[in-house]
């Protein structure tokens, strides 16, 4: 079974800065995709990137970029240029078989002003 | 955009009450999912369904059954809810890779 571990239950970083999230995973499988979902305080959970296991490139959407690592089983989010807005739970996700998502514990990020 | 719509943001039962999580969404998505969220176990999948009438079990669907009568709408339900099934509930569609996630049911059990 397919396993998603987040080793951070609670980051900060000063607004402005650059701060980044960990996530490593474990699978059997050669064909996956890896996501991060973000969960702002009362509001629904959104994706903020994706990447797919067999594409070297690390994904990129603006201020949010990915560190694949696929040896090493790592998926790490990297946040640049923090906002206020980006304050919220992040979820690392590994997609399993056809539809089933998996998730890891969740990583809490406070932006400092 | 994707709308998934989800029946209640708060809901408090007693225990051994049947209750009824309802979600909605409006992009004629093939998959539905429930998913429960507790703090430090991030999301576990309840149930899915691929298909109309068609629900297959998810990690932890013990306590839970599900419905899907019509594409846009996957039912939860707790037949006989008991304390530990007090916890954020997540419905979630996707046609595709991404899933979209309806705003959450807060369920107490009292």
């Amino acid at each position: 079974a397919q396993t998603v571990t987040q080793s951070q239950p609670e980051m900060s970083v000063q607004e402005a800065e650059t701060v980044t999230l960990s996530c490593t995973y474990d699978t059997s499988e050669s064909d996956y995709y890896l996501f991060w979902y973000k969960q702002p305080p009362s509001r629904q959970m959104i994706l903020v990137i994706r990447q797919e296991a067999y594409k070297q490139q690390n994904a990129t959407e603006n201020r949010f970029s990915v560190n694949f690592q696929k040896a090493a089983k790592s998926f790490s989010l990297k946040i640049s240029d923090s906002q206020l807005g980006d304050a919220a739970m992040y979820f690392c996700a590994s997609l399993q078989g056809a539809q089933k998502l998996v998730f890891g514990q969740g990583t809490r990020l406070t932006i400092n002003p | 955009d994707v709308k998934v719509t989800q029946s209640s943001r708060y809901l408090v039962k007693r225990t051994g009450e049947k209750v009824f999580l309802e979600c909605v969404q409006d992009m004629d998505h093939e998959n539905m999912f429930w998913y429960r969220q507790d703090p430090g176990l991030g999301l576990r999948l309840i149930y899915f369904s691929y298909d109309v009438k068609m629900k297959e079990k998810g990690d932890i669907p013990e306590g839970y059954s599900v419905s899907r009568e019509k594409k846009e709408r996957f039912s939860l339900i707790l037949e006989s809810a008991s304390t530990n099934q007090t916890s954020m509930y997540l419905c979630a569609s996707s046609g595709g890779l991404t899933q979209y996630f309806g705003p959450g049911t807060r369920l107490t059990v009292l």
